[in-house]
């Protein structure tokens, strides 16, 4: 298995521009999740979904769109590129298995600076 | 509400010496928890995770982690050093359920190790 695979690695782009990221997973998780990385931050959520056709926000959804028409893929949509965007962008993902097992899987990350 | 408070921002030991990351922890309900490493540029990696099944969890790379339900606290602990355990670690805190096993984050502790 592949894991959790992030595309791109690097992006820089101007203010006003738009882009996705993407995120696929080959686990069969039915969860996965987009989190952002500030310097000295943890990382935030941004968005979430629980399945296919089911998303919902995280604690700073501001400024991005997520969809979820299939398991295995979860895009990340900047639509205005603002410089308070530049970050570092994790997905992951997980497959609850009970009330207290809930280890996510992370992919390695999108480095996004926007100029 | 949850929450997860590193203790320590900077962590510095020599090689050849224990390590002791301090992680503090609020869940309304019982928790599960995690730590993780990232080495510079790169994604997360598990280390261990604590889901009540023992209080004490040892995880990868010698590492190992006590939870302690009466002062909060789950730190992690190395008798060792090694030049690669050099990384940032985050605690995390995780609640089943209603919270659809979101993840909260710790700002991290970045551990350097000196030769």
């Amino acid at each position: 298995n592949a894991g959790v695979t992030q595309t791109p690695k690097f992006r820089i782009l101007k203010i006003g521009q738009s882009m996705t990221l993407q995120c696929t997973q080959d686990m069969n998780h039915n969860y996965m999740y987009w989190y952002r990385q500030d310097p000295g931050m943890g990382l935030k959520l941004i968005y979430y979904s629980v399945g296919a056709g089911i998303t919902d926000k995280g604690e700073v959804p501001n400024g991005y769109n997520v969809s979820r028409s299939t398991t295995e893929d979860f895009p990340l949509r900047l639509e205005l590129a603002a410089p308070s965007q530049t970050s570092v962008y994790f997905c992951a993902s997980t497959l609850p298995r009970g009330a207290s097992y809930n280890e996510q899987f992370f992919g390695p990350g999108t480095r996004l600076t926007v100029l | 509400a949850q929450s997860v408070t590193q203790l320590d921002s900077h962590v510095s030991v020599s090689e050849g010496t224990p390590v002791l990351l301090r992680c503090n922890y609020s869940s309304s309900y019982s928790p599960s928890l995690f730590w993780y490493v990232q080495h510079p540029n790169k994604g997360l990696q598990l280390l261990l995770k604590y889901t009540s099944a023992a209080t004490l969890v040892k995880g990868i790379n010698g590492f190992e982690a006590e939870f302690k339900k009466s002062e909060t606290s789950f730190h992690l602990t190395k008798p060792s050093a090694h030049m690669s355990d050099a990384a940032e670690y985050f605690c995390v805190v995780s609640v089943s359920g209603g919270s659809n096993y979101k993840l909260t984050f710790g700002k991290g502790t970045l551990l350097t190790v000196n030769p």
